[in-house]
């Protein structure tokens, strides 16, 4: 399986502000994702992050609010952009391996807007 | 577009016994995979156990198996000889066999293993 690392792990933050979360994978991916875990919740995809061109946002959740980069096959960030206090969640990312059988996820990053 | 259903929110067992989460999907697809994740207290994701729909047998990880019925759409995640570290939520998830394709979460079950 896939070592996924995520940085920061957690954070406080105001509203307003602008939090930039990366993804690292310790071996080339096909597809990476980004999920969205709101308090009590269970997980929600906010975007597919694809190498080299614009994400594939879900139903929801768009660019200005949530960019995502992906400049090579190991490597993506989300920024939440603008935050406010209902932002506040867990965001993950998680990948698909080169056979397409399973998803790993990262340890999250935990996101408080105050 | 593809449901996952976990009609149980909350659950307990006691230590060394057995436990059945239940799991129920719709979808139209023919081929795709389910799977079972546990997230304990410190949040990370960890799969549990994957299935193949296009596989008849089910599949088991040590204390872990799944009991799936294509036809009724049903996938329960059966737990033997219960842990105190089997606590956390636990969420079946739904993937169409499709490059690209993400995961579809159900809402979640929570168990407590009880010593």
């Amino acid at each position: 399986s896939a070592v996924i690392s995520q940085k920061p792990s957690r954070d406080i933050c105001q509203r307003g502000t602008s939090l930039t979360i990366q993804c690292q994978v310790d071996s080339q991916v096909t597809m990476m994702f980004w999920y969205r875990q709101q308090p009590g919740q269970s997980l929600t995809l906010i975007a597919t992050a694809n190498q080299g061109s614009e994400a594939t946002y879900e139903s929801g959740f768009v660019i200005d609010k949530f960019p995502i980069s992906r400049p090579n096959l190991t490597f993506s960030t989300l920024t939440v952009s603008n935050m406010s206090p209902e932002d506040s969640s867990i965001y993950l990312c998680s990948v698909r391996g080169w056979l397409g059988e399973t998803q790993y996820f990262g340890p999250g990053t935990r996101l408080l807007v105050l | 577009a593809q449901t996952v259903t976990q009609s149980q929110p909350e659950m307990s067992v006691q230590e060394a016994e057995t436990v059945t989460l239940s799991c129920t999907y719709d979808t139209s697809e023919s081929n795709y995979y389910l799977f079972w994740y546990k997230q304990p207290p410190s949040r990370q994701m960890i799969l549990v156990i994957r299935q193949e729909a296009y596989k008849q047998q089910n599949a088991t990880e040590n204390r872990f198996s799944v009991n799936f019925q294509k036809a009724a759409k049903s996938f329960s995640l059966k737990i033997s000889d219960s842990q105190l570290g089997d606590t956390a939520m636990y969420f079946c998830a739904f993937m169409k066999d499709n490059a690209g394709n993400m995961l579809t979460f159900g809402g979640g079950t929570r168990l407590m293993v009880k010593p």
